[in-house]
């Protein structure tokens, strides 16, 4: 299979705190994207980080990406209860081409 | 970003019988994507829609259960046939952003579909 894994599986934080999740995936990439989804709704999209890029910036958002890993991590500051959500990586190898997703983690955040 | 909707939100449909899933977008795309997500688990490509030519289908899915329809650059219809419960999913259709350039892509909401 050549879906990435995800880790933590699930997380469970207090509101304020930080949160990390990491992506591995196993093929060489173009990009790699993040996504929320509340509830077993939609996915919304986070962030997006190519491959010549080592580390973006969205706001209480960082993301970090190792091609020589194959790894990235998503960092949640400051969260939010809102932030509560299933979060997914998926791994693009360019201009029209499918995504493969990673199995997701769990983030709680309670108050 | 691309806004895009899909038809129906949720549905809940009898073994045996066929629902088909429609997605709508606001701007002209080349290329659409469905998926799959069983409950639980991530997502899942079903198959690829290029206007214009059949749909391209990845390993596990075959256009006599899923076919595809894809009449216009803003549109496409995925109809899942012959249900059975292990059919009970969230499906998904995406398409990329090319306008900007970046290689994202938007997903509409989801269609819930439960199969007793």
């Amino acid at each position: 299979s050549q879906q990435g894994e995800e880790d933590p599986q699930a997380l469970s934080i207090q509101e304020g705190e930080n949160a990390t999740m990491n992506c591995s995936y196993k093929t060489s990439i173009n990009n790699l994207q993040w996504y929320r989804q509340n509830s077993g709704r939609g996915l919304v999209h986070l962030i997006l980080i190519r491959s010549n890029e080592r580390e973006k910036h969205s706001g209480r958002l960082r993301v970090t990406l190792d091609t020589s890993k194959k790894s990235s991590s998503l960092l949640i500051t400051a969260s939010r209860a809102a932030d509560t959500a299933s979060y997914f990586c998926a791994t693009g190898r360019g201009g029209g081409n499918k995504l493969t997703f990673g199995t997701g983690t769990q983030l709680k955040v309670e108050l | 970003s691309a806004v895009i909707s899909q038809k129906p939100s949720r549905d809940i449909c009898q073994r045996g019988t066929s629902l088909t899933i429609q997605c709508q977008v606001d701007s002209q795309v080349t290329m659409m994507f469905w998926y799959r997500q069983q409950p639980g688990q991530s997502l899942t490509l079903i198959a690829t829609a290029n206007q214009g030519s059949e749909a391209t289908y990845e390993s596990g899915f075959v256009i006599d259960k899923f076919p595809i329809s894809r009449p216009n650059l803003t549109f496409s219809t995925l109809t899942v046939s012959n249900m059975s419960p292990e059919d009970s999913s969230i499906y998904l259709c995406s398409v990329e952003d090319v306008t900007g350039g970046t290689d994202t892509q938007y997903f509409g909401p989801g269609t819930r579909l439960t199969v007793l």
